[in-house]
């Protein structure tokens, strides 16, 4: 299986930028980036998802680098609401499988 | 419904019993995954389907581990003669598509303790 690379954890202050960094050296050439988080007491909810263009959505950004072995989860202003788990997940078809996560805190 | 719904959302289990596990995925989607997730980790792969088939039940612990999908819609894991390794979050998420960018949407758990 592709591995991802993720710190373990991250402080952030409310209202500031968090870039949260993925390494995955070993991803293959159809394998799609997908970030899910988790709150505390809940499922995980998908967060966004690229191949390899930079993607924009409500929630988040996803920048991809070139060669494809990095990407970053941009939230832009972070909230306390934002304080979960995040997962930098590969996915290949129907595989998809979950590392450690970067747990991210968020100070008022 | 508007998600991924599963009960019970709670379940204490006596040690050697037998506990049902149910998942309502959200209508009309073809794929979905049960996975397990102890306190402090990820989650853990257990298995997926395909409609009603069963296509890959690799992530499944032991032969004390069934899934079911019967009708290609309501899914149901079942673990016989529950050990306390088995206490864990147990996730359930479906899908519209089979294809790699198609996100999951999942339900908020079964929270089992073996006592």
């Amino acid at each position: 299986d592709a591995k991802t690379t993720q710190p373990n954890s991250m402080e952030s202050n409310e209202e500031e930028p968090v870039h949260l960094p993925c390494n995955h050296s070993t991803i293959s050439g159809t394998d799609y980036i997908h970030w899910y988080r988790q709150l505390p007491s809940q499922g995980p909810e998908y967060v966004i998802h690229g191949l390899t263009s930079n993607v924009n959505n409500r929630m988040a950004s996803l920048a991809i680098a070139e060669d494809r072995k990095s990407s970053t989860l941009i939230l832009h202003r972070a909230t306390l609401r934002d304080a979960a788990v995040y997962y930098c997940i590969l996915r290949a078809n129907n595989d998809m499988r979950f590392g450690a996560g970067t747990r991210l805190t968020v100070k008022p | 419904g508007a998600g991924v719904s599963q009960s019970p959302r709670y379940k204490v289990a006596k040690r050697g019993q037998d506990v049902a596990l149910r998942c309502d995925p959200i209508s009309g989607h073809v794929s979905l995954f049960w996975y397990q997730q102890a306190l402090g980790q990820g989650p853990e792969f257990l298995t997926y389907f395909q409609n009603e088939a069963q296509l890959d039940k690799s992530g499944l612990p032991s032969d004390r581990f069934f899934a079911e999908r019967p009708e290609g819609s309501v899914s149901t894991l079942k673990i016989q003669r529950t050990q306390q390794e088995d206490s864990a979050v147990y996730l359930c998420a479906s899908s519209l598509g089979t294809a790699s960018n198609y996100g999951y949407t999942f339900g908020s758990g079964t929270r089992l303790t073996v006592v």
